[in-house]
């Protein structure tokens, strides 16, 4: 079946220690990106991928990096100089353009927690 | 930039009731996508709208955008446990970079059996 994986869906991390979130994709699709959700806050977009060996930063991008090496790829590192990294991770991938459809679709989310 | 407003931010309903669930753009809306979302999961896509005026059905769920584009509602009619959850207004941001969505922020619905 295709789909969107992320691993791990639950991870602890130290203060000042910087850790990878994983995002697979089997749809074929180019475009990708990573958001974070807080509690009663809507998605918001750390960084965003049209097609590999791209990406671009979103709205709250600082204390993160990522790499897209790999079509099927699109792993977030979050570094030890992102302030308030507790939050729940969402990985989403879209189409390629064929219309007007926007549609992205979601990963299962990792919730990473800071000690 | 765009902004969506979702309301309200919670409902606790009776199952059997109806309810809606309101999202308003800040900006003429060019395509408005519902999400649903348990606790602690991914985005579940429900319908997309593009239309002014344009009305769409899945099993017990309507969704509907404004003629003026700018508003959108999401009517669960006999509601039931299933249906909680936190529902998700999403919409094309044309003001970043395409292909890119901006959410509101979420309508928690509880169904009490």
């Amino acid at each position: 079946d295709g789909g969107i994986t992320q691993s791990p869906k639950y991870l602890f991390r130290k203060e000042g220690q910087n850790v990878t979130l994983s995002c697979e994709q089997n749809l074929n699709h180019d475009a990708m990106y990573w958001y974070r959700q807080d509690p009663g806050q809507g998605l918001r977009l750390i960084y965003y991928s049209q097609i590999v060996n791209d990406f671009q930063k979103g709205d709250i991008a600082e204390g993160y990096s990522v790499s897209r090496e790999k079509k099927e790829s699109f792993p977030l590192t979050v570094t030890s100089a992102q302030k308030n990294p507790t939050a729940f991770y969402l990985c989403a991938s879209r189409a390629p353009w064929a219309g007007e459809s926007y549609e992205q679709f979601f990963g299962p989310g990792t919730r990473l927690t800071v000690l | 930039s765009q902004e969506l407003e979702q309301s309200p931010q919670s409902l606790i309903v009776q199952e059997g009731k109806n309810l809606t669930i309101n999202c308003t753009s800040s900006k003429t809306l060019y395509g408005l996508y519902w999400y649903k979302q348990k606790y602690g999961e991914g985005l579940i896509f429900l319908m997309m709208l593009q239309k002014g005026g344009e009305e769409k059905s899945h099993e017990k769920i309507t969704a509907k955008l404004d003629e003026k584009k700018q508003q959108s509602s999401l009517h669960i009619t006999a509601s039931q446990p299933s249906h909680a959850g936190i529902y998700l207004c999403g919409a094309a941001n044309y003001g970043g970079s395409q292909g890119n969505l901006i959410f509101g922020k979420g309508t928690k619905l509880s169904v009490k059996p």
